[in-house]
């Protein structure tokens, strides 16, 4: 069965720092990887999504690497902003078909000024 | 915004009562999900559709049923409410792509409590 783990659960750092989120995942048959943030009493927004053959992704400030035979993927973020307070999850296929996500119980990221 | 509406967005009711959800998109897409969001459990996949009429259980289908009678409705029910199935509940669709390729897109949620 697939599982996801994110570390850490919980994260605070001063503005302007760079900063990188882990996500681990126990099967590495995948054939790719989301990145979601979710600000609270919100939906999840999509942030990126790497396919198996593709090592990165970049949008704007955030870079995502995918390494399939180590079962991991982290997220980067640059120059890290207020803004950017949120809780972020990774999501894996759980397997099956259908594109049935599984999902980390996120990373809760706290930029203060 | 991938035209995803979920209703209601609010509801309390009692335990034993029926619930329906729905979920709304605008664009077409084949493949549409219902996830629940608790504390210290994260996202859950409940049920989800693959088309018009097909769907299929998720980890968590258990007091849950759906269905799909058009491509832009899907439809989650609780027959009859407990308290366990407090929670958020969060429609998604699969946009662009293929079914192993596709992005994964959320509506805002519906928070249901059952007293």
């Amino acid at each position: 069965k697939q599982e996801v783990t994110q570390i850490p659960a919980a994260l605070s750092v001063p503005e302007g720092e760079n900063l990188v989120l882990n996500c681990s995942f126990t099967d590495s048959a995948i054939y790719n990887l989301q990145w979601f943030r979710q600000d609270p009493g919100k939906g999840l927004t999509s942030l990126l999504l790497i396919q198996s053959s593709q090592r990165e992704q970049t949008s704007g400030r955030l870079n995502a690497s995918l390494d399939k035979s180590s079962g991991r993927s982290t997220l980067y973020i640059a120059a890290s902003q207020p803004g950017d307070s949120a809780t972020y999850l990774c999501a894996v296929p759980l397997g099956g078909g259908g594109n049935k996500l599984t999902f980390g119980t996120g990373t809760q990221l706290k930029v203060e000024l | 915004d991938a035209g995803i509406t979920q209703s209601p967005r609010h509801k309390v009711t009692e335990t034993g009562t029926p619930v329906t959800l729905r979920c709304h998109q605008t664009e077409n897409h084949r493949y549409m999900y219902w996830y629940r969001q608790d504390p210290g459990h994260g996202l859950r996949l409940i049920h989800y559709s693959y088309g018009v009429k097909d769907t299929d259980k998720g980890e968590v289908s258990d007091g849950y049923s759906v269905s799909r009678s058009k491509t832009e409705d899907f439809l989650l029910t609780l027959e009859s409410a407990t308290s366990s199935q407090t929670s958020v509940y969060f429609c998604a669709i699969l946009t662009s792509g293929g079914a192993s390729t596709g992005e994964l897109f959320f509506g805002e949620g519906s928070r249901l409590t059952v007293l």
